[in-house]
């Protein structure tokens, strides 16, 4: 049973535009979102979150969207840059400070020049 | 701020030795620490949750006897995977939180 959903796999972007990644929830309990950025043979890197509380939390390139009632969540990243190529995974969980985590199946971006 | 490491990077052991895999919090204090691992393209699996002074938390269907997991002080976690075998080759990954959790670099094992 996947609890976190990212539907997809993989997402090829311009360098300078938007790239949105996706990334659905089915348990009502989540309440604390956070996105990671991963290269391989590495551990993720921590990019932003989000509490139930907000629906939208920005950082620099970086902004989170959350619609509690659709149970989605979505980054995006503006502009752009070759650098932001990698794995994304979205994670949730239950409270924001020592629940556990659970991780979606990532999208791998990749942002062309 | 939030580094968390990880020793080894990388370990090849035999079949039917044990691997110890240290986790630690350089720049904060961590009650409690996570174990992952990753299988190529797969997404990261939450294996057990260390809590500093008390027992781990092992997900279901991984086996406690076989990954042991100390929590020893407020900067170190360890993973200790006994009599391994070919297919606990892995990626493991620990993360501490403070509050998001961060994650250590990640050690690959390799068992012959």
């Amino acid at each position: 049973d996947q609890q976190v959903k990212q539907n997809s796999p993989s997402l090829s972007v311009q360098e300078g535009r938007i790239s949105i990644l996706n990334c659905d929830y089915t348990n009502s309990m989540f309440d604390y979102f956070l996105w990671y950025k991963k290269y391989p043979a590495e551990g993720p890197t921590f990019l932003i979150s989000i509490s139930s509380i907000k629906d939208k939390n920005e950082d620099g390139r970086f902004t989170v969207f959350l619609n509690k009632s659709a149970k989605h969540l979505s980054l995006h990243i503006v502009p752009s840059q070759p650098g932001d190529s990698a794995v994304y995974f979205c994670a949730a969980s239950r409270s924001y400070n020592t629940d556990k985590l659970i991780f979606g199946t990532g999208t791998r971006l990749q942002v062309f020049p | 701020g939030a580094v968390v490491s990880q020793h080894p990077s990388w370990v090849i052991c035999k079949s039917g030795t044990s691997v110890k895999i240290e986790c630690r919090s350089l720049d904060f204090q961590a009650t409690t620490m996570f174990w992952y691992r990753q299988f190529p393209k797969q997404s990261l699996m939450l294996m057990a949750t260390s809590n500093e002074g008390s027992k781990a938390t092992y997900e279901q269907g991984v086996e406690k006897d076989k990954f042991l997991i100390n929590h020893a002080s407020l900067t170190l976690s360890t993973l200790t995977v006994t009599s391994a075998h070919p297919e606990d080759s892995s990626f493991y990954i620990c993360s501490a939180s403070q509050p998001a959790q961060y994650f250590g670099p990640g050690t690959r094992l390799t068992v012959t």
